[in-house]
């Protein structure tokens, strides 16, 4: 079962540019988390939200979450040639004790030099 | 360094066969997980566990088995049973509780051949 869904699912900007992208999910979560995939390889973490928190920042990365629309965005500042990569929200809504993550389709993005 | 292993990087089965996929941690790790990638997807989980000697099915467990022998180890057994095995299969470990990231192993591509 699909619980975030990431939108857009496919994203080209320009070396510099900022990029956003989100993620909606259905259920209340305990926390949304955001990992990178490069192509053919493991997913990395990159950055972990819990639910009474409405935004946290990492470097270049700016996460939001609004538990009132179910939504979380993921705004990276200044991209590069190396952010192009497949991102992927993952929410936790195991209540603590059983600790699973659902994981969405994915937003493609590449980052033109 | 502590991280997490899959072996190997590229498995080939033919029709009929069992194959075993290795995931080995050395993170002290309660939890692992393992999940299918298909192209243009997103994770689905298979099965998981969180603590030696007990595991559970995940959304797609049919066709697939694991055991958890060892805290380090977390093998995934591909059975004739599943029908589209091809895939790429990732194995994660988090801490037991939630508020915690996964750490992803490098992955395997099984193809039927």
């Amino acid at each position: 079962s699909q619980q975030g869904e990431e939108d857009p699912q496919a994203l080209s900007i320009q070396e510099g540019e900022n990029a956003t992208m989100n993620c909606s999910y259905k259920t209340s979560i305990n926390n949304l988390q955001w990992y990178r995939q490069n192509s053919g390889r493991g997913l990395v973490h990159l950055i972990l939200i819990r639910s009474n928190e409405r935004e946290k920042h990492s470097g270049r990365l700016r996460v939001t979450l609004d538990t009132s629309k179910k939504s979380s965005s993921l705004l990276i500042t200044a991209s590069r040639a190396a952010d192009t990569a497949s991102y992927f929200c993952a929410t936790d809504s195991s209540g603590g004790s059983n600790y699973k993550l659902t994981f969405g389709k994915g937003t493609l993005l590449t980052v033109n030099p | 360094d502590g991280g997490i292993t899959q072996s190997p990087k590229y498995l080939f089965r033919k029709e009929g066969q069992n194959v075993t996929l290795s995931c080995e941690q050395n993170l002290n790790h309660d939890a692992m997980y393992w999940y299918r990638q298909d192209p243009g997807q997103g994770l689905r989980l298979i099965y998981y566990s969180q603590i030696v000697n007990d595991f559970q099915k995940g959304d797609i467990a049919e066709g697939y088995s694991v055991s958890r022998e060892k805290k380090e180890s977390f093998p995934l057994t591909v059975t004739s049973a599943q029908k589209n095995p091809t895939a790429f299969y990732l194995c994660a470990s988090s801490a037991k509780q939630g508020n915690y990231g996964y750490t992803f192993g490098s992955g395997t591509r099984l193809t039927v051949v």
